[in-house]
């Protein structure tokens, strides 16, 4: 079973700043099968990135997934307000599909 | 447009049941695995069950395992959860999402409804 472990908890930041938001996996994912979600208060998770690198279908090029093995990133490239939300790392190549707990965004 | 809409969620006692639905619009829904995802109040997500396409393979979390039960009608377009027994830590938004594919890549959860609040209080 994969856990995933993201940091930091909480993020601040400012607009126009880059955001870096890590997710640690052990053992590492099948495949780099690795997903990165955004959730909004009040609404539906929004798939951003899958299979690590890739970008999710009308997702903005700030948002960019890296990262193999044990060790995946999210970038946010010149932040918006609207970045601000919960940002959910998650596994999807075998059972069970789990989720890290979650990264939050803050825009000053 | 790509839809799902979930139904069924409200108020049950420690104990008690209630069947979810999700209905699908907008895509082939016979060939795409599906899954139920939750969010207890102020927590984060939590992967509950998957099916695929066929009922091939059908996946619990070991926190529903044995009381609750995934199924699809493909005729009807709609996914099911069937919750049993259950338990004041069940109170969650309950999610239907859609294992993406294309062009034989799996593409993670993309397609989420809004989801449906079951409440299980004592």
């Amino acid at each position: 079973e994969t856990v995933l472990t993201q940091s930091p908890g909480t993020l601040s930041l400012s607009p126009g700043d880059r955001a870096t938001l890590s997710c640690r996996a052990s053992p590492s994912p099948r495949s780099n099968y690795l997903a990165w979600y955004q959730q909004k208060p009040g609404q539906a998770p929004r798939l951003l990135i899958y299979g690590a690198s890739n970008s999710a279908t009308g997702i903005p090029d700030r948002f960019s997934g890296s990262g193999s093995g044990t060790e995946f990133t999210l970038t946010i490239s010149r932040l918006e307000p609207e970045d601000s939300a919960v940002y959910y790392c998650q596994h999807y190549g075998s059972s069970p599909f789990s989720f890290g707990q979650g990264t939050k965004l803050e825009i000053k | 447009e790509v839809n799902l809409v979930e139904s069924g969620g409200g108020l049950v006692k420690p104990g008690g049941s209630l069947r979810l639905s999700c209905a699908a619009s907008g895509f082939t829904f016979s060939s795409l695995s599906m899954n139920w995802v939750r969010q207890a109040p102020g927590k984060g997500l939590e992967w509950v069950s998957s099916i695929s396409r066929n009922n091939d393979y059908i996946y619990y979390a070991d926190s529903v395992k044995g009381r609750f039960t995934i199924s699809r009608d493909n005729a009807k377009n709609s996914l099911y959860l069937q919750m049993d027994s259950l338990r004041v830590e069940d109170t969650a938004v309950y999610y239907c999402t859609r294992f993406g594919m294309f062009g034989g890549v799996i593409r993670g959860f993309d397609v989420w409804g809004q989801g449906t609040m079951v409440t299980v209080f004592s």
